[in-house]
């Protein structure tokens, strides 16, 4: 079945650390890629996107996601995490062959991001 | 603030009644999706309307519908309302029904059924 997984529910890092989210797909074409984030009692935010191209992929807030195609993983990095960057993650895909001219995203089910200051 | 307005922000109300959710685009967006977010089924897609036709319908159950009017602005009619469908409604609103338009999304509505 088609699915997108994030496989860590909740990741704790202390501020300055590095920090790597993970994202698999499951579709039979790549889908169409993107992070975006939910702050607090926010909506969500586009991160950044993954079309073709280039495999790593720069965003917003100093974020950075890498398309792997051998491991179907779109995996969003930050090499120094500050305390603001606290939210909820999540990946979500729009399959390659979308009918109808609608683009609905598909999320998986988010990571909760806390730091530690 | 992405320029998307939703109303009301909170909704608390009981089984069996019905609400109405509305979501205002940005500027110039003909586009609008509606998407829920529950702690069970996380968030998943509802509808689409572009220009006031619907485009796609999600896992939107039959209790449930939508519109787009003239204006842009969309409703979101909830009715019988369950237990289960208390959660976060957002909408997003993009220029274009193509891929290259960016949904940005409301702060949703958040509807406790009691």
């Amino acid at each position: 079945a088609q699915s997108v997984t994030q496989p860590d529910i909740h990741i704790t890092v202390s501020e300055g650390a590095s920090l790597e989210l993970r994202c698999n797909y499951s579709y039979g074409a790549t889908p169409y890629l993107f992070w975006y984030v939910q702050s607090p009692g926010q909506g969500l935010q586009l991160l950044l996107k993954y079309f073709s191209g280039d495999t790593l992929v720069q965003g917003i807030k100093g974020f950075e996601a890498e398309f792997k195609r051998s491991q179907s993983s779109f995996n969003l990095r930050k090499p120094s995490v500050h305390w603001s960057d606290a939210a909820e993650y999540f990946c979500a895909v729009v399959p390659l062959y979308s009918g109808a001219g609608s683009y609905q995203l598909t999320f998986g089910k988010g990571t909760k991001l806390s730091v530690i200051p | 603030d992405s320029g998307v307005t939703q109303t009301p922000k909170h909704l608390i109300t009981a089984t069996g009644q019905r609400v109405t959710l509305r979501c205002s685009p940005r500027s110039g967006d003909l586009s609008v999706y509606w998407y829920q977010q529950s702690l069970d089924q996380g968030l998943q897609f509802l509808i689409h309307y572009y220009n006031g036709e619907e485009r796609a319908k999600g896992n939107i159950l039959e209790r449930f519908s939508a519109q787009q009017f003239p204006d842009l602005h969309s409703e979101l009619n909830l009715s019988s309302l369950e237990l289960g469908d208390s959660a976060l409604y957002f909408c997003a609103s993009s220029v274009s029904g193509d891929l290259m338009g960016e949904q940005y999304f409301g702060p949703g509505t958040r509807l406790t059924v009691t």
